[in-house]
């Protein structure tokens, strides 16, 4: 069954405390991997799409990475407004929905 | 650009009465996507509508429907709603098609809570 799991569930850091966020997959035939930031009481914001192992994306202080079997969300030098939940998602083989994970809740303390 | 909107932000509905929900899709976009989430978890896909026809069915029964309009707007329909019907309802539009490698852009939600 393809599944996508995110660890950990909440992380804590303070500000300027780089750290990296996880989200492993076990699916049949990645076709894409998507990042997205949801603030509370709102709709997740997009922020990047992997598409095959070895590829790196960039905005701000974010940066995405995906391999085979996971991916990876870095936070350099986060600041108190890059708390949220990020959430990531897969699409796979012939499956026409996006298999989500639960997020990791974010917080940054000043 | 005008992104994606939904109505209402909030509604509170007594089990078994029925529902819609409203979502317009972002300039330019042809697909929009339902999706439920519960409090601390990922959104769970509910049907998926691409020029005006359902391009795909998560694990939701047929008391949930939709529609899509010609403009690419949609609605959810929910009847007979039970409590666990409780939960954010979000909407997302994107220009893919049945192509689901095209990231989606979210509204910011409908609050649905059933006594």
């Amino acid at each position: 069954e393809d599944q996508v799991t995110q660890s950990p569930e909440a992380l804590r850091l303070q500000e300027g405390e780089s750290s990296s966020l996880n989200c492993s997959y076990t699916v049949s035939g990645l076709r894409g991997l998507f990042w997205y930031r949801q603030d509370p009481g709102k709709g997740p914001e997009f922020l990047f799409t992997l598409y095959s192992a070895g590829e790196e994306k960039e905005k701000e202080r974010l940066k995405a990475t995906l391999t085979k079997k996971e991916s990876f969300l870095h936070i350099t030098a986060p600041k108190p407004e890059d708390s949220a939940t990020y959430l990531c998602a897969v699409s796979a083989g012939s499956n026409y929905q996006l298999i989500w994970g639960a997020g990791t809740k974010l917080i940054i303390k000043p | 650009e005008t992104g994606v909107t939904q109505s209402p932000t909030h509604l509170i509905k007594t089990r078994g009465q029925q529902v819609t929900l409203r979502c317009s899709s972002q300039s330019g976009h042809n697909t929009v996507s339902w999706y439920q989430q519960a409090l601390g978890q990922g959104p769970q896909f509910i049907f998926q509508y691409y020029r005006e026809e359902e391009n795909g069915r998560g694990n939701f029964p047929p008391r949930f429907s939709g529609l899509q309009f010609p403009n690419y707007s949609s609605e959810l329909n929910v009847n007979a709603l039970e409590l666990d019907d409780s939960a954010l309802y979000l909407c997302a539009s994107s220009s893919g098609g049945r192509d689901w490698n095209y990231e989606q852009y979210f509204g910011p939600g409908t609050r649905l809570t059933v006594t």
